[in-house]
Formats: structure tokens, sequence, C-alpha cells
């Protein structure tokens, strides 16, 4: 079965620096899609960033990148020149590429503190 | 506006008493699913559905029942809410396979 880790509970920054938050995940398939949601306090779930196992170019969405190491199994987002509105509670997930089973699995999260 | 609207957002009931958590979705998804986020626990999924009259089990079943009548609803049904069901409910819909998940704004369902 397919395991979802976020080691990081809690963490703050500090306005404008950068920020890694790590996801490690456990899986013998080969293509699969990997995603970090953002939950800010309005509870609403935001898609932040999409990776496709197969590529090997890492995705990235304006301020949000992810450094996705397949053979490590780990796919950590990087959080650059960080605002206050980044303050959410954040969720790695990994689904399979396809198959009846294609449910998302969610890591525990990692809740993110700016600070002015 | 594409979006997944759930109801109510927030809920208290008393243990036993029936309820109901409707979520619609307007962008014709074929594929919708039910979680609950508990701390610590992340978001679990207690059921799924790839299309009309086609339901799983997620993880945590137990307690809840769905039923998918048509494409665009798809309620969470408590038939007899205990409180280990206290927690925040949500619900979310996809175009379908390895896609982007839309998610409702969430309930919270607090059982005394």
């Amino acid at each position: 079965a397919q395991t979802v880790t976020q080691s990081q509970p809690e963490m703050s920054v500090q306005e404008a620096e950068t920020v890694t938050l790590s996801c490690t995940y456990d899986t013998s398939e080969n293509n699969y899609y990997l995603f970090w949601y953002k939950q800010p306090p309005s509870r609403q779930m935001i898609l932040v960033i999409r990776q496709e196992a197969y590529k090997q170019q890492n995705a990235t969405e304006n301020r949000f990148s992810v450094n996705f190491q397949k053979a490590a199994k780990s796919f950590s987002l990087k959080i650059s020149d960080s605002q206050l509105g980044d303050t959410a509670m954040y969720f790695c997930a990994f689904m399979k590429h396809a198959g009846r089973d294609d449910k998302i699995i969610f890591g525990k999260g990692t809740r993110l503190h700016i600070l002015p | 506006e594409a979006q997944v609207t759930q109801n109510p957002r927030y809920l208290i009931t008393v243990t036993g008493k029936k309820l109901t958590v409707t979520c619609s979705q307007n962008m014709n998804h074929e594929y919708m699913s039910w979680y609950r986020q508990d701390p610590g626990l992340g978001l679990r999924q207690i059921y799924y559905s790839m299309n009309v009259e086609v339901t799983d089990k997620g993880d945590v079943p137990e307690g809840y029942k769905v039923s998918r009548k048509e494409k665009r609803n798809f309620p969470l049904i408590l038939e007899s809410p205990s409180p280990n069901q206290t927690s925040l409910y949500f619900c979310a819909s996809a175009r379908g396979l390895n896609t982007e998940a839309f998610f409702g704004q969430g309930t919270r369902l607090t059982v005394v």
C-alpha cells in the first residue's frame, strides 16, 4: 500500500525567506502523480503544484517549485520569497497513474506560519 | 464559476440522529469523493465514486453511506452518528483519473 509521510508537523519562517517542506512516499508503482495542496485558514483546499512521475523536470508554479527525487521517493515543496498569505496547512498527496483503485492518499500535513 | 458546494458548513447534532451532508459540483466531473480531516491524521478518504451508480469504500467507510444517483450530487449520509464522527468533512470532484481535485469548503460536524 502507498503511504505519504510529512515529517514536519509545523514550521515558521520570516516573510521573504525561502522555506522547504518535505514529503516522502512509499510505492511500488512506476507511474504516478504527486500533488501539494494548500489549506489556508478559510479551510479551502487549493492545488499548489502537480508533478507527473515520468517527467524528470521539476514542476514550478511562480514562487512554488518542487524537488522531485524519484529514486529517493522524495517530493519537497520550496516556497521562495514567502508571503504572509502563504500561511496555511500544506498537504502532500499521491495518486497512482491509472486503475480502479485511484484514490488520492494524503500526508498528515505541515502547518506553515509566515511571520511578519 | 466552477465549484463544489457542500451544505451545511457547520452542524451540531446528537448521537443517533440521522443526517445528510450534501455535495454538488457543476463541472460535469465523473469522479467524486468524501474525506474527513482530523488533527494529526491528514485527510482520509471515506467513499468515492467513479460515476453514476458506482461507489466504492475508501479508507474509513464505517458509519457512513453515500449515493450517486446523479452525476452532480454525492451526498454523505450518517445513519446513526456517533461522537467519533466529529470531524471536518470535505467533498471533492475531479474530471477523471490523475486530474486536479476540486474541493468543497468543508463541513464542520460535531456529534454530542
